[in-house]
């Protein structure tokens, strides 16, 4: 399969935990986006990096929230002292251009 | 602030039951308007890209259309297996890659 890959697909944590998250976009895009989105909402742009370079950041990602690209590849998504409010579905999407070809999610439930 | 409406939020359709969705937006500088699928408890499926008023694409029994101000996703003789989320996105703006969604259409199409 040569789509975008996420792991893991769910996740369960305590508030004030630490949670990350992996994303393998198609291997020939060199954008990534992270996106956050909650039960009947659409998805909401958290973070965009071309190659390795972090190019925009959402108001959405406050201090708790970081990702990283080392190299390129692949991506990581953590979050800090996690809080009930983060409990969501996180997208990533890989792009050669102009469409955004997104993976199957990792929801996080924070109890 | 760019702003982007889906209606109606919800539809039920009979299988063969032609309709069309609404994604209206305001925006600055639109640089392109995205459909999307979205299936429960996975990522959005890339559908249509329409960049400038006038265009249209099809595929299979879907039919994107984009005007000044709004867009339209036309089913032709529906089957269930298009019971699924419909997500309109914008991206706008100099610069910004990332999209804007909107909140969805839900289709359900009974047999």
């Amino acid at each position: 399969d040569t789509g975008v890959s996420q792991n893991p697909r769910h996740k369960i944590t305590k508030r004030g935990q630490n949670v990350t998250f992996r994303c393998d976009p198609i291997s020939e895009h060199n954008r990534l986006y992270w996106y956050r989105q909650t039960l009947g909402q659409g998805p909401e742009f958290l973070t965009y990096f071309q190659n390795e370079a972090q190019l925009e950041k959402s108001r959405l990602l406050s201090d708790r929230f970081s990702a990283e690209r080392p190299k390129g590849s692949f991506s990581t998504l953590e979050i800090q002292r996690t809080e009930q409010g983060d409990s969501a579905m996180y997208l990533c999407a890989s792009s050669p251009l102009n469409e955004q070809y997104f993976g199957p999610g990792t929801r996080l439930t924070v109890t | 602030e760019d702003q982007v409406t889906q209606s109606p939020e919800a539809l039920r359709l009979q299988e063969g039951e032609s309709s069309s969705l609404n994604c209206s937006y305001t925006v600055s500088g639109l640089r392109g308007l995205f459909w999307y699928r979205q299936d429960p408890g996975k990522g959005p499926e890339f559908l249509f890209t329409l960049y400038s008023a006038g265009e249209e694409k099809e595929k299979e029994r879907l039919k994107a259309t984009l005007t000044k101000k709004e867009s339209f996703l036309h089913i032709t003789a529906p089957k269930p297996e298009d019971s699924a989320t419909y997500l309109c996105a914008v991206q706008a703006g100099t610069g910004a890659n990332n999209l804007f969604f909107g909140t969805g259409t839900r289709l359900t199409v009974i047999p």
